[in-house]
């Protein structure tokens, strides 16, 4: 059963628009919620988190919103650039931020095409 | 800092052998973390430690046993390798928290 689900394999956007990345969870235990971007032959990278407590969270370019009654959030990256070109995981922990939250439950990933 | 490493980048092994996927962190971070990521299937965790001498399972630690003598060091062994641990591992670390969860580059493991 997949707890987190990332239901686009991949998404192309014109290089200046906004790329809207989605996520859906069904454990309702899930307490913390992250995204991560990832290159080919590298590492995942931390790019943005947000707690339960809030809706919204920003960080320059890239803002993630929780809907916590859908189960839903989303990452958007405005405007997108080349270089945003990547996997982006979401992933989930059943513990607040600093309290256990290294026990991560990844969505399989899209992959963003970022077209000049 | 070097940050979190992972050794050896490639590996191939042949069913039954077992090998050693070492990782070392050189930030101080108390927790440390394996993944397999499978084409199609995200990031799973095997086994995850919170300090030295603390090891506990994660969502698929059948086949893999972990240690943690230090706290810079978290090797993953495979005692007896199966074609289904073929996959891409990637060991993490953190101080306090997964939003400081950083990650190695990967091993690339082909078990035939």
């Amino acid at each position: 059963d997949q707890q987190v689900k990332q239901n686009s394999p991949s998404l192309s956007v014109q290089e200046g628009r906004i790329s809207i990345l989605n996520c859906d969870y069904t454990n309702s235990m899930f307490d913390y919620f992250l995204w991560y971007k990832k290159y080919p032959a590298e590492g995942p990278t931390f790019l943005i988190s947000i707690s339960s407590i809030k809706d919204k969270n920003e960080d320059g370019r890239f803002t993630v919103f929780l809907n916590k009654s859908a189960k839903h959030l989303s990452l958007h990256i405005v405007p997108s650039q080349p270089g945003d070109s990547a996997v982006y995981f979401c992933a989930a922990s059943p513990h607040p931020a600093g309290a256990g939250s290294y026990q991560l439950t990844f969505g399989k990933g899209t992959k963003l095409s970022v077209i000049p | 800092n070097a940050g979190v490493t992972q050794t050896p980048k490639f590996q191939v092994l042949k069913t039954g052998q077992s090998m050693t996927l070492q990782c070392a962190q050189d930030m101080n971070h108390e927790y440390m973390s394996w993944y397999r990521q499978d084409p199609g299937m995200g990031l799973r965790l095997i086994h995850y430690s919170v300090g030295a001498g603390i090891t506990d399972q994660g969502e698929v630690p059948n086949g893999y046993n972990v240690s943690r003598s230090t706290t810079e060091d978290f090797p993953l062994r495979l005692l007896s390798a199966a074609p289904s641990q073929t996959s891409v591992y990637f060991c993490a670390s953190s101080l306090t928290g997964a939003d400081t969860q950083y990650f190695g580059p990967g091993t690339r493991l082909t078990v035939l």
